[in-house]
């Protein structure tokens, strides 16, 4: 089944640490995306990625990277920079055409140590 | 800017009780719409679309949303409530262009089902 992978579920950093989340889609969707969620806040769009080699920031892209090297990755890095990393990741995906939904995978859940 | 309202942050109904959970929207341009649908520690499943045409939209699980330009409004309801509808919902607002599309969701409205 077609879907989208992110790895892992639970991920816990200490402080002054980068960490990579990894997102990977067999959807062949050009597409991606990554959002943070805190509780009450809806989610909120870090970075996205329309082809291979090329991402725009989002709404809160400070103290975070992302790279995206081939269609099905694009991993998310957070960077010691940011500095409430606490949160729910979720990658998602969509193909370009009009107006298509955006599909996602079940999350990463980083805590600080 | 588009920015989406869920009045509610928190909806309590009994089983086989009417839900209604409520969205408004603002937006510059003509919306496209979404609500999707999110399961403890699991990503978000789409429910339903609103991009042009019928304005009454019917999505999985017996959900269906009407869009209403006059009222800037996309209110989900079901008839009749499940126990597994118990979920957190998201309102979603987007440009409706071809490409990359950057969503703006609202801030997520939990439903609670009573026996």
């Amino acid at each position: 089944d077609g879907g989208i992978t992110q790895s892992p579920k639970y991920l816990f950093r200490k402080e002054g640490q980068n960490v990579t989340l990894s997102c990977e889609q067999n959807l062949n969707h050009d597409a991606m995306y990554w959002y943070r969620q805190d509780p009450g806040q809806g989610l909120r769009l870090i970075y996205y990625s329309q082809i291979v080699n090329d991402f725009q920031k989002g709404d809160i892209a400070e103290g975070y990277s992302v790279s995206r090297e081939k269609k099905e990755s694009f991993p998310l890095t957070v960077t010691s920079a940011q500095k409430n990393p606490t949160a729910f990741y979720l990658c998602a995906s969509s193909t370009i055409e009009f107006n298509q939904p955006q599909h996602f995978g079940d999350g990463t859940r980083l805590s600080i140590l | 800017a588009q920015s989406v309202t869920q009045l509610g942050s928190h909806v309590s109904v009994s089983e086989g009780a009417l839900v209604l959970l409520r969205c408004n929207y603002s937006s510059s341009v003509p919306p496209y719409l979404f609500w999707y649908v999110q399961y403890p520690n699991q990503g978000l499943q789409l429910l339903l679309k609103y991009t042009t045409g019928a304005t009454l939209v019917k999505g999985i699980n017996g959900f269906e949303a009407e869009f209403k330009k006059s009222e800037t409004s996309f209110h989900l309801t079901k008839p009749s409530a499940h126990m597994s509808d118990a979920a957190e919902y998201f309102c979603a607002v987007s440009k409706g262009i071809q490409g990359a599309q950057k969503l703006v969701f609202g801030q997520g409205t939990r439903l609670t089902i009573n026996p």
